[in-house]
């Protein structure tokens, strides 16, 4: 099975402006987890996506949403960017909710804010 | 609030030597504790994971070790290799319905050949 694929890999943007960011799961897993990782603050849970659902979310404002499609695909945006916005950004997918699941990670999408 | 704390941070042994990972979770409800490795400039890979129902659990030359009293666990690398150099994070599932991870600060391994 192909794993978990992210797009863009790579971005730029400047303070104020909207991003959104995409990740396709592993086919047949309906869970997305995304996470935001920078050097001073590791890796930090931003919300679980499951059946389109949101189950789960992080400690962030509400410039981070998300959303999941019927087809588990997933979509986080960013609004009204800010220079500490900047870091990668991974999703995960897993087979089904819940404590347990073994989550896999894509490549992220590296975000640089200026 | 819900933490995972992991020590060290860095950590240098020279090939062939052991290597011990810590760390300890702060919600008793924790269930599933996974390892991942993160190379430089990849995606975390699992390398191992634990369920609380286990004590200890094995792979080749990697071992986790989970006491639940204490609230902490612990990752083990035998014979390390220099291909074992990169970032180990440990995490923790803390809620019970949803996927959520907390993960430690991260500990950079370098093993010298």
């Amino acid at each position: 099975k192909a794993g978990v694929t992210q797009t863009p890999r790579y971005l730029i943007k400047t303070r104020g402006q909207q991003v959104t960011l995409s990740c396709s799961p592993i086919s047949g897993h309906r869970s997305v987890s995304w996470y935001q990782q920078t050097p001073g603050q590791g890796l930090q849970f931003l919300f679980e996506y499951f059946s389109e659902t949101q189950r789960n979310k992080g400690n962030f404002p509400g410039r981070f949403s998300g959303r999941q499609f019927s087809n588990s695909r997933s979509e986080m945006n960013v609004s009204t960017l800010e220079l500490g916005d900047s870091a990668l950004y991974l999703c995960a997918s897993s087979l089904e909710t819940g404590p347990g699941g073994t989550q896999y990670f894509g490549p992220g999408t590296r975000l640089l804010v200026l | 609030g819900e933490n995972v704390e992991q020590h060290p941070s860095t950590l240098s042994v020279q090939e062939g030597d052991s290597a011990v990972i810590k760390c300890t979770y702060s919600d008793s409800a924790s269930n599933y504790f996974p390892w991942y490795k993160q190379e430089l400039g990849k995606r975390p890979q699992l390398i191992i994971d634990i369920r609380s129902n286990v004590g200890e659990k094995k792979d080749q030359r990697i071992a986790v070790t989970l006491n639940k009293t204490a609230k902490h666990f612990s990752l083990h690398i035998t014979e390390t290799q220099p291909e074992d150099s990169a970032v180990y994070f440990c995490a923790a599932s803390i809620s019970s319905n949803t996927g959520k991870l907390i993960f430690g600060q991260g500990t950079t391994l370098q093993v010298k050949p």
